[in-house]
């Protein structure tokens, strides 16, 4: 039973670049979130996607988008990169309908220099 | 007040001990609560779900006060792989029902 995967695994960018993230959620799994984990922080909530919509949008501009495809995995967008956008990116799925569990990727460890 | 607020330690405990971790939340309409741990530079992984009436798998007991909105794990006879940090988690109610809120974690270091 595959888990959730993300690729990649590291990336390095430039300030005022575009990063893009991807996400395959586990199996039988139909919705997506992203969170954004500085060091030393808990997870930060960035969105939500399921049925190929973001539902639900935590404190972060716009310059974080996403997008869900037909098999439910997804990608996180992120344009105009800052220092501070330096972190850990995590994707969670979960099934609707579930009792609330989400289960976590390995996440993207971006460095914006 | 921050929505999930949780001591960030660093817990130092010897082998076989007794730990207890506690976290409060401020949205008292939160519905579902977690205890997540996470490994030094990996993803979270759901340890427990705590439940009203408390519940217990194995070394670790969870349990929530809803009045005092308070939630805490208890970890008895302490193994080295333990050592992680245990994030307490919320999840919301209503419109924010699909979003998890962290707190920060608690460190815990289990010395033999």
């Amino acid at each position: 039973d595959a888990g959730v995967t993300q690729s990649p695994t590291h990336l390095i960018k430039t300030r005022g670049q575009q990063v893009t993230l991807r996400c395959s959620p586990k199996s039988g799994h139909d919705t997506v979130s992203w969170y954004q984990q500085a060091l030393g922080q808990g997870p930060q909530f960035i969105f939500q996607y399921y049925e190929e919509e973001e539902r639900q949008r935590g404190n972060f501009p716009d310059r974080f988008s996403g997008h869900q495809f037909p098999n439910y995995s997804s990608e996180l967008n992120v344009n105009a990169l800052l220092l501070g956008d330096s972190a850990l990116y995590l994707c969670a799925s979960r099934a609707r309908g579930d009792g609330g569990e989400q289960y976590f990727g390995p996440g993207t460890r971006l460095t914006v220099t | 007040r921050k929505e999930v607020e949780q001591d960030p330690g660093p817990f130092n405990v010897p082998e076989g001990a007794t730990v207890a971790f506690n976290c409060t939340y401020s949205n008292s309409a939160s519905q579902s609560f977690f205890w997540y741990r996470q490994d030094c530079r990996k993803e979270p992984k759901l340890l427990m779900s705590v439940y009203s009436s408390g519940n217990e798998d194995g070394r670790f007991t969870a349990q929530l006060n809803r009045a005092s909105q308070y939630i805490s794990l208890l970890i008895r006879d302490s193994k080295l792989s333990d050592s992680a940090t245990y994030l307490c988690v919320v999840l919301g109610s209503g419109a924010g029902s699909y979003q998890l809120t962290f707190g920060k974690g608690t460190k815990l270091s289990v010395i033999p």
